[in-house]
C-alpha cells in the first residue's frame, strides 16, 4: 500500500525559531511532492511543491527533498504564531495526478 | 491565480434528503477535480476523481450511487449526496488541478462545505 507518513505531533516551537516538519513516503518512483497548510476548520492551502532533489526556498519556507532516502521536509524560519496549523505532506505516486496525503503534523508556535 | 470556490459553505439538512455541492475553478480550466471528505481530527480522505466529460472514478469503499459526481464543464464539478444520513455529516472539500505553468499536478482546494445531517 502506498503511504505517506508524518509525525502527528503536536510539535511546539518558540516564536522566532525554525520549525522542521518531516515526511516519508513509500513509493520510490514518486515524482511530485507538496506541502499544504490547514488551519482548524478550513481547507488546505498550498505552501509549495518540489520535484527535484535538494532545497527549494520561498520566503520563510524551505522544502527539502531527498529521493534516495524517500523523505521530504519543510522548514519554517522565523516562526510566527500565525504559522500554527496542521501541515499536510502530499505525494503524487504516479496515479493520474492523484495525491496521497499524510495524516498531518500539528504545529504550535508559542509567543 | 488558481482560485477554487465551493457552494454552499455550510448546509444543514434532514435525514433522507439530497444535497448538491458545487465546485468551481474561477480563473482556470480544470479537466480534473477531486472530492475529499474529512472527519474531525483526521486527514483528507479522497472520495473520487472527477474528469470533465467522463465518468468519475471512485475510491474503494465509496458508494457511487450515494455520492453522485458530475463534471459537466471545465470549470464546474458537482457532488450530490443522495439520501443523506447523519453518518454522512462531514467536511467535504474539492480540489482542482491547474495545468498551467511548471506544475501539472498541483491541486488547489476549495474552501470546503460543512454538511450536517440531522
Amino acid at each position: 500500500q502506498k503511504e505517506v507518513e508524518q509525525n502527528s505531533g503536536p510539535l511546539s516551537v518558540p516564536e522566532g525559531a525554525i520549525a522542521s516538519l518531516n515526511c516519508t513516503y513509500s513509493d520510490r518512483g514518486s515524482q511530485s511532492f507538496f506541502w499544504y497548510r490547514q488551519y482548524s476548520g478550513k481547507s488546505p492551502e498550498l505552501i509549495m511543491f518540489i520535484y527535484s532533489n535538494g532545497d527549494k526556498e520561498d520566503g520563510r519556507f524551505t522544502a527539502q527533498l531527498n529521493k534516495a532516502s524517500q523523505y521530504v521536509s519543510l522548514l519554517i524560519r522565523d516562526s510566527q504564531p500565525s504559522d500554527s496549523a496542521t501541515y499536510l505532506c502530499a505525494v503524487n505516486m504516479g496515479g493520474a495526478q492523484k495525491l496521497v496525503f499524510g495524516q498531518g503534523t500539528r504545529l504550535t508556535i508559542n509567543p | 491565480g488558481a482560485v477554487v470556490s465551493q457552494h454552499p459553505s455550510r448546509v444543514i439538512c434532514k435525514s433522507g434528503t439530497s444535497v448538491k455541492i458545487e465546485c468551481r475553478s474561477l480563473d482556470f480550466q480544470a479537466t480534473t477535480m477531486f472530492w475529499y471528505r474529512q472527519f474531525p481530527k483526521q486527514s483528507l480522505m479522497l472520495m473520487a476523481t472527477s474528469n470533465e466529460g467522463s465518468k468519475a472514478t471512485y475510491e474503494q469503499g465509496v458508494e457511487k450511487d450515494k455520492f453522485l459526481i458530475n463534471h459537466a464543464s471545465l470549470t464546474l464539478s458537482t457532488l450530490t449526496v443522495t439520501s443523506a444520513h447523519p453518518e454522512d455529516s462531514s467536511f467535504y472539500i474539492c480540489s482542482a488541478v491547474d495545468n498551467r505553468g511548471r506544475s501539472t499536478d498541483t491541486q488547489y482546494f476549495g474552501p470546503g462545505t460543512r454538511l450536517t445531517v440531522l
